[in-house]
């Protein structure tokens, strides 16, 4: 099983509301990700959690903010999103975190109005 | 010089055909190396790893040239349900998870 999965699958929000998106997995892996694309390029890198802790932000705006409950969860808080945050947001999860396969879920698709 | 570069294509091949797609990759010292399926508004899903022995999977064979620093993937026999965008993706190179992707190549098979 690599099942990875994501809720919820489409978002439409004002630029004032705050909403979260979810990423669950069950594989027993101990990395998870954070990943944004746009139409017609590849997914960009957010955010990395190991064994629970951020290890990698890559310099994402804090109207973004990651949250990893535990092993198993992750969460992507937004507040204050601009129309230009408007993606798709993919969530993996790996076993490990050096060069381990990632899994992806099927992504949250995210409209900023 | 991007760290993966990929021909975006797109390919477009008659059902059957043969096509190949190749990447390159400028870190000498990436250690792991993945061929993703990406299908329209879909999530990428792992076609395959990359080996320097080359592997093969059905109708699919991936080699890695780590001295020209080029991953190669062959599709025989193209299905309709190939059509898809295929993501050349590098893992980090040291203790990072960080993936580098390919801007990714396009297949259009046709009937």
């Amino acid at each position: 099983d690599t099942e990875v999965t994501q809720t919820p699958k489409h978002l439409v929000m004002g630029m004032t509301n705050k909403k979260s998106l979810k990423c669950e997995q069950h594989m027993g892996h101990r990395a998870m990700y954070w990943y944004k694309q746009k139409a017609k390029k590849p997914p960009e890198l957010m955010f990395v959690y190991s064994y629970e802790k951020l290890s990698i932000n890559e310099s994402v705006p804090s109207r973004f903010s990651p949250e990893c409950p535990n092993s198993s969860l992750l969460n992507l808080h937004l507040h204050a999103l601009q129309p230009e945050d408007s993606a798709l947001y993919l969530c993996a999860s790996s076993q490990g975190e050096a060069g381990d396969t990632q899994y992806f879920g099927p992504g949250t698709r995210l409209t900023v109005l | 010089r991007k760290e993966v570069e990929q021909d975006p294509g797109p390919f477009n091949v008659p059902e059957g055909a043969t096509v190949a797609f190749n990447c390159t990759y400028s870190n000498s010292a990436s250690q792991s190396f993945f061929w993703y399926r990406q299908d329209c508004r879909k999530e990428p899903k792992l076609l395959m790893s990359v080996y320097s022995s080359g592997n093969e999977d059905g109708r699919f064979t991936a080699q890695l040239n780590r001295a020209s620093q080029y991953i190669s993937l062959l599709i025989r026999d193209s299905k309709l349900s190939d059509s898809a965008t295929y993501l050349c993706v590098l893992g980090g190179s040291g203790n990072t998870g960080k993936l580098i992707f390919g801007q990714g190549t396009t297949l259009q098979v046709k009937p």
